[in-house]
This record gives C-alpha cells, structure tokens and sequence, in this order.
C-alpha cells in the first residue's frame, strides 16, 4: 500500500511568488491533514479535511494560505504571496475514517522563501 | 497551550546504550503517540498508548504513561547508528482530531 506522497519535495522561491504544494492521501483515508515546522520549532497543526470538507482550519497563519480538497482525494495548500516566515517544512497526514487515529505522515516539502 | 514538551531537547549516546526520551503534556489526553524524524524525511508513527494503558512495547521501545503526572517515556533499548533522529510526542486537542507535537527530542547515536 503506498504511504502519504507529497510534492515537491523541496522549493526555493522569493518572497511574494506563490507556491501550491501537494499532497496525496493513503487511497481510502477520509481525513487528510496539514501541518508545518517552522525554523526547528514545533510541528503546528494547519487545518483538517474530512473527504472535501474543512473540518477545522484553526491552524491555517492567515489569509494567504488556502488548502483545498477537491473531491476529496489529494489536496493542495497554496501559499500567495510568500513571505520570509513561511519557511519550513510542510507536512501532510492522513487517517482512516473516525477521530483520534493513526495519522500516517508524508515526507514533507521544504520551503525556502528567500 | 503548548502540549507534548520533550525533555531533554538533545541526546548523544554511544550505540548499545539505552535512550530514555520524556514528555509532559498538559490536558486530558485519549491516547498519546510518538513519531520519529529522519533527517530529511517525513514523520513515522512508532507507537499509540491508550490513556488506559501504563506501558507498551515494540521491538526495542518501550513507552510508559502516567496520566496522574500527565507524562510519558520514550526508551529505546540496545540504541543502533540508524536511530539517530527526532522524536517527537503528540497528542490530539481535546475531542479534536488535531496533533499537538512538542518540539522533539534530537537523538544523535555514536557508533
């Protein structure tokens, strides 16, 4: 069974492009998450989608991120426009139907606003 | 708040020694999970402990719970050069299904 996949795996962009990072559930998982580390800091949730639907998007910094679901299978977060602060790494997770289970990780993008 | 806080934030053993990681958290929790950070790679689920439970076991880790302390340990028994990593805790937001990580514990093994 294939993992969390994610792309791309790295990006090195200048402040105020955009970047659209990607993310492709384990096929069947209902719940799909994004999370981020910023500068070796903590892994901060972002937001939680339930198939299409955003179940709780209390993580997401502020309006220039948008993460969408279409269909309810991969997901992408697209941050426009980029600034210096959003550095890090993304992380992208998914779980089975139901709460509190298993989240199985993607490898991350690395994010490099310069 | 802040939940899931590693202690201590670096380690450098020697393989074959044993690696003790702990974490304190500060709500209720239904179950707490540990994951490991490669560099350069994504996060590995290692093991789920059930707030019912008091101590779990795979392979060559070993997690304990103490909820009356609100903690948990991480050991990894007979450490190897491949174990070098990040390890973090995490536990979901109250009924939420949202992780809360701490900032981790780096492990360094020495062969």
């Amino acid at each position: 069974e294939a993992g969390v996949t994610q792309f791309p795996s790295h990006s090195v962009i200048e402040k105020g492009q955009t970047v659209t990072l990607r993310c492709d559930p384990i096929s069947g998982h209902d719940n799909l998450y994004w999370y981020r580390r910023v500068m070796g800091k903590e892994i901060k949730f972002l937001l939680h989608f339930v198939k299409e639907s955003k179940q709780d998007e209390s993580g997401m910094p502020n309006n220039r991120f948008l993460a969408e679901r279409t269909g309810g299978t991969y997901s992408t977060l697209k941050v426009q426009p980029a600034e210096l602060e959003d550095s890090g790494v993304y992380f992208c997770a998914s779980s089975q139907v139901g709460t509190q289970g298993t989240q199985y990780f993607g490898p991350g993008t690395r994010l490099l606003v310069l | 708040s802040q939940q899931g806080e590693e202690d201590p934030q670096a380690l450098s053993i020697q393989e074959g020694e044993n690696a003790t990681m702990n974490c304190s958290y500060k709500t209720s929790i239904n179950n707490l999970q540990w994951y490991r950070q490669n560099s350069g790679r994504g996060l590995v689920h290692l093991i789920l402990i059930r707030s019912n439970e008091r101590e779990k076991h795979s392979g060559r880790l070993r997690v304990t719970l103490d909820t009356s302390k609100k903690s948990s340990s991480l050991l990894i028994t007979a450490s190897r050069a491949a174990d070098t990593a990040s390890y973090f805790c995490a536990s979901f937001s109250g009924g939420y299904n949202k992780l809360i990580f701490g900032a981790g514990t780096r492990l360094a093994v020495h062969p």
